[in-house]
């Protein structure tokens, strides 16, 4: 069965980079998610990676797949009190209506 | 646009009472979603529907009933409320399948129930 699993916690110093894991168990997966939830909010989508890919950089923002070890990562540069927040990892498969959540990574960024 | 509206933001029933969330969004997406939150549980889906007309069952579906009757709002109803239905419940929607398709959510409705 599907199942996506995250790390619950994270601590980084500001100015230092974050990086966030998810481990993923359907290799028939066609797109992985990072999405990030601040107090109070909903979640956001912050970036994507097709399945055919390696890593894909957006300004600060650095995703890796490891499709052999089913292994996504996050890496936040220069990680700012703002980035505080929970980081969920989630896929979906070609033809599924439903993505498959972690439980999600709570980065706490302390002075 | 104003994405994926969810009223109301909070709410406080007491046990037995019933309820109705509304969701409505204005992307003209096919596929809604409804989840539920609660500490250490990370996200739970309670129901979705794929299309206007239409709906199925997610993980935890008990207690919970919901309606698509038109294309861009879905309904979450509450018949008979428990405490254990206490939670922070998210509405999503996306496009159909086939196409990069990441959920897009609303803000949440925070229920508690005593």
């Amino acid at each position: 069965g599907e199942d996506v699993e995250q790390s619950l916690f994270l601590s980084v110093r500001e100015g230092d980079s974050s990086v966030i894991n998810c481990t993923y168990t359907d290799s028939s997966s066609t797109y992985l998610y990072w999405y990030k939830q601040e107090p109070g909010a909903g979640l956001q989508l912050l970036t994507y990676i097709f399945s055919n890919m390696d890593m894909k950089q957006d300004q600060r923002l650095t995703v890796l797949l490891n499709k052999k070890d089913k292994h996504l990562s996050l890496r936040i540069a220069d990680t700012q009190t703002g980035d505080s927040a929970i980081y969920f990892c989630a896929e979906k498969m070609g033809g599924s209506y439903i993505p498959t959540f972690g439980r999600g990574t709570s980065l706490i960024v302390h002075p | 646009n104003a994405g994926v509206t969810q009223t109301p933001k909070f709410r406080v029933l007491k046990t037995g009472q019933s309820m109705t969330l509304l969701c409505a969004q204005d992307m003209n997406h096919e596929y809604m979603y409804w989840y539920r939150q609660d500490p250490g549980m990370g996200l739970r889906l309670i129901h979705y529907s794929v299309g206007e007309g239409t709906t199925a069952k997610g993980e935890v579906p008990d207690g919970y009933n919901v309606s698509r009757l038109k294309k861009q709002n879905f309904l979450l109803g509450l018949e008979s409320a428990a405490p254990s239905q206490t939670s922070v419940y998210f509405c999503a929607s996306s496009r159909p399948t086939g196409t990069n398709s990441p959920l897009h959510f609303g803000n949440g409705t925070r229920l508690t129930v005593t």
